[in-house]
C-alpha cells in the first residue's frame, strides 16, 4: 500500500529542545517537500529535495534543517532557534524533479507540533 | 511579491446548492492550477486539476480558468454536508503557491 507515513502525529516541544519529525514514502517519488501550515493560512515551504543527498532552502527556512540520505527518507528538524514552532507541518512528495511542474503532490497526514 | 488570494469565508451553503469558490492569482506565468480539499486536521487531498481556459468537469465538481483576468474557480454541484471543508487552491509558474483557503460549510 503506497503512501508518505508521517510520525509522531503529536509532538511537544520543550524550551531550547530540537525535535526531529519523520517522513517516510514508499511511492518511488524523486521530489520531497515539507510545508508549515499555521491556522487560518496557507501552506508555506520550508525546504524541498530533489534528489538524494540534495535539498533546497524553501521561503520560511530559517530554524529548520533537512537531511536526504535514502530516497524514502526526509526528516525535518526543528532546531531551538525556531521561536514560534507551533504549527501543522506537512511531508509530500512528487514524481518529477526539475523544480514544480504540473504534478500533483501526495501528503502524508501531518505532524502537529506544539510548544511545553 | 507572488500571491494567490482567496476569500477566507466562511461560505455558508444549503445542502443541494451550488458552491462557487473563487481564486485570483498575480503571476501572469502560471501555467498549473489545483484546488485540494482539506478537513479540519488533515493533510489536503488533490479534487482538481486545469492547465488551459475553460471549464474541467468531474463529477459534481467544475473548475474554471480564465487566465485572461487571473481567476480559477471550483463550482461544487449538489453539495453535501460531507462537503464541508477548507479548499485551498494552489498555483505554479515559476513557483508552487499557496492561497490561505475558503472554508465552505454546507448547511443540511
Amino acid at each position: 500500500d503506497g503512501g508518505i507515513t508521517q510520525s509522531p502525529k503529536y509532538l511537544f516541544r520543550k524550551e531550547g529542545q530540537n525535535v526531529t519529525l519523520s517522513c517516510e514514502q514508499n511511492l518511488n517519488h524523486d521530489a520531497m517537500y515539507w510545508y508549515r501550515q499555521d491556522p487560518g493560512q496557507g501552506l508555506r515551504l520550508i525546504y524541498y529535495s530533489q534528489i538524494v543527498n540534495d535539498f533546497q532552502k524553501g521561503d520560511i527556512a530559517e530554524g529548520y534543517s533537512v537531511s536526504r540520505e535514502k530516497k524514502e527518507s526526509f526528516p525535518l528538524t526543528v532546531t531551538s532557534a525556531q521561536k514560534n514552532p507551533t504549527a501543522f507541518y506537512l511531508c509530500a512528495s512528487s514524481m518529477r524533479t526539475g523544480g514544480f511542474s504540473n504534478e500533483k503532490l501526495f501528503f502524508g497526514s501531518g505532524t502537529q507540533l506544539s510548544v511545553l | 511579491q507572488k500571491e494567490v488570494e482567496q476569500n477566507s469565508g466562511p461560505l455558508s451553503v444549503p445542502e443541494g446548492a451550488i458552491a462557487s469558490l473563487n481564486c485570483t492569482y498575480s503571476d501572469r506565468v502560471s501555467q498549473s492550477f489545483f484546488w485540494y480539499r482539506q478537513y479540519s486536521g488533515k493533510s489536503p487531498e488533490l479534487i482538481m486539476s486545469i492547465y488551459s481556459n475553460g471549464d474541467k468537469e468531474d463529477g459534481r465538481f467544475t473548475a474554471q480558468l480564465n487566465k485572461a483576468s487571473q481567476y480559477v474557480s471550483l463550482l461544487i454541484r449538489d453539495s453535501q454536508p460531507s462537503d464541508s471543508a477548507t479548499y485551498l487552491c494552489a498555483v505554479i509558474g515559476y513557483q508552487l503557491i499557496w492561497g490561505a483557503g475558503t472554508k465552505l460549510i454546507i448547511k443540511p
